[in-house]
């Protein structure tokens, strides 16, 4: 099946900060989404981008398929943003989702 | 408005015991998934049903059943062979594996199983 890496697998950063997350994967994709887990264990899907660009306020994601990695980028950070990111990915033709196992990002006043 | 609904939010169950956990969506979604979390780890798939009355088996399916007599329930039970079944179990659903570049998966908010 697809392997899915991300990386860091910890990141603390002073609120403000700007980040870099990054999600790996071992073939072709037809699925690829951004989560975000909050500390009550609520997945919140944040970009669905199997390809492209896409923004949302402080929040932009790439994803460049042909050579298999999608950045998430967040900009100014706030303490809301703590929590697990997670990259989902699926296979062409698959109902299955592959997990990356997540960074944790903590964001400190 | 739609979404996918999991009861209950906290489950305590003894040992032996088997339990059930519910998952609903009311988005017409064809699929549906059940996830395990365990604490500082990704999500692991249990089982997963592409249409009624049929379901296969994820990457850890020992110990777990499930059912799909509706497209809207996706139902989830924990029998006493799962031997370490203390975890975070979430449930997703999405339209198809193939549609329009905007579809994704739906997460519900979770239950959270402890065996006392």
């Amino acid at each position: 099946g697809i392997q899915v890496e991300q990386s860091p697998p910890d990141l603390i950063l002073q609120e403000g900060a700007n980040s870099t997350l990054r999600c790996n994967f071992s073939d072709s994709v037809n699925n690829l989404q951004w989560f975000h887990q909050n500390p009550w264990g609520q997945l919140i899907n944040l970009f669905y981008i199997p390809s492209g660009t896409k923004q949302n306020g402080r929040l932009s994601a790439t994803t460049v398929a042909t050579e298999r990695y999608s950045l998430l980028y967040i900009s100014s950070s706030q303490t809301t943003d703590s929590g697990v990111y997670f990259c989902v990915v699926s296979g062409a033709g698959s109902y299955q989702l592959t997990f990356g196992k997540g960074t944790k990002l903590s964001v400190i006043p | 408005d739609g979404g996918i609904t999991q009861s209950p939010k906290y489950l305590f169950r003894k040992e032996g015991q088997n339990v059930t956990l519910s998952c609903e969506q009311n988005l017409n979604h064809d699929a549906m998934y059940w996830y395990r979390q365990d604490p500082g780890q990704g999500l692991r798939l249990i089982y997963y049903s592409q249409i009624v009355n049929d379901f296969q088996k994820g990457d850890i399916a020992e110990g777990y059943s499930v059912s799909r007599e509706k497209k809207e329930s996706f139902p989830l039970t924990v029998t006493s062979a799962q031997k370490n079944p203390t975890a975070f179990y979430l449930c997703a659903s999405r339209l198809g594996a193939q549609g329009p570049p905007n579809y994704g998966y739906t997460f519900g908010s979770g239950t959270r199983l402890t065996v006392v």
